[in-house]
């Protein structure tokens, strides 16, 4: 099973800022990556499928990159809404589909 | 516009199974797409459990295939969980979704999710 670990846990940005997320694959998942947002009490969003390109209706602001086992998560410049917990999710060697711990994007 | 909305019990006992049914509206769920769950622990993070095909083709997660059953209704353009041998670790909101697998294996569209609590 290939294990998905994201850091860091939290990461405390002001609005307007640039947020940096970061998640580790194990053994290599080529690009086959996925990245969802969730917020409190609310089912996770799709974000960002091969590793960088954007589902439909998401923002220029985010932004995926990396292959292998390093992959990165951008948010330009935060906004409000943006503020939430960011899981990666990886479907190269599967089953199992694995995820990560998640990434809580907090208010500074 | 699809839209997902899971049902089930709310809470369970331990040791007894436990059903869940995703509602599919908006788009008929023989499209040629799979179908998925996914759980989450309160607090925790997101644990794929499996999916299944139109055609009653499943796949599992390896870690709790043993108790997990899947299974589809086109006629009611839904899909169904059950989870059986359940314990305190199985307290979770659970999510249907559905499952992208052509450009890759990810889910574009979620339900709002279920908890269920396991409890005597």
């Amino acid at each position: 099973e290939i294990v998905m670990t994201q850091s860091p846990v939290t990461l405390s940005v002001s609005p307007g800022e640039r947020a940096t997320l970061s998640c580790r694959a194990s053994q290599s998942v080529s690009s086959n990556l996925a990245w969802y947002q969730q917020k409190p009490g609310q089912a996770p969003r799709l974000l960002i499928f091969g590793a960088s390109t954007r589902a439909t209706g998401i923002p220029a602001r985010f932004s995926g990159s990396g292959s292998g086992t390093e992959f990165t998560l951008t948010i330009s410049s935060l906004q409000s809404e943006d503020f939430a917990v960011y899981y990666c999710q990886q479907y190269n060697n599967w089953p199992p589909l694995t995820f990560g711990g998640g990434t809580k994007v907090e208010i500074k | 516009q699809m839209q997902l909305q899971e049902s089930g019990p709310g809470l369970v006992m331990p040791s007894e199974t436990v059903s869940l049914t995703c509602t599919v509206s908006g788009f008929p769920i023989s499209g040629g797409y799979y179908w998925g769950w996914i759980r989450q622990p309160p607090g925790k993070g997101l644990e794929w459990i499996g999916g299944i095909y139109q055609s009653g083709s499943t796949f599992h997660s390896p870690s709790l295939k043993s108790r997990v059953t899947m299974s589809v209704d086109t006629s009611k353009n839904q899909f169904s969980l059950r989870l059986s041998s359940v314990t305190a670790a199985d307290t979770a909101v659970y999510y249907c979704a559905r499952l992208i697998t052509v450009s890759g294996v990810y889910f574009d569209y979620w339900g709002q999710g279920t908890l269920v609590t396991v409890s005597s």
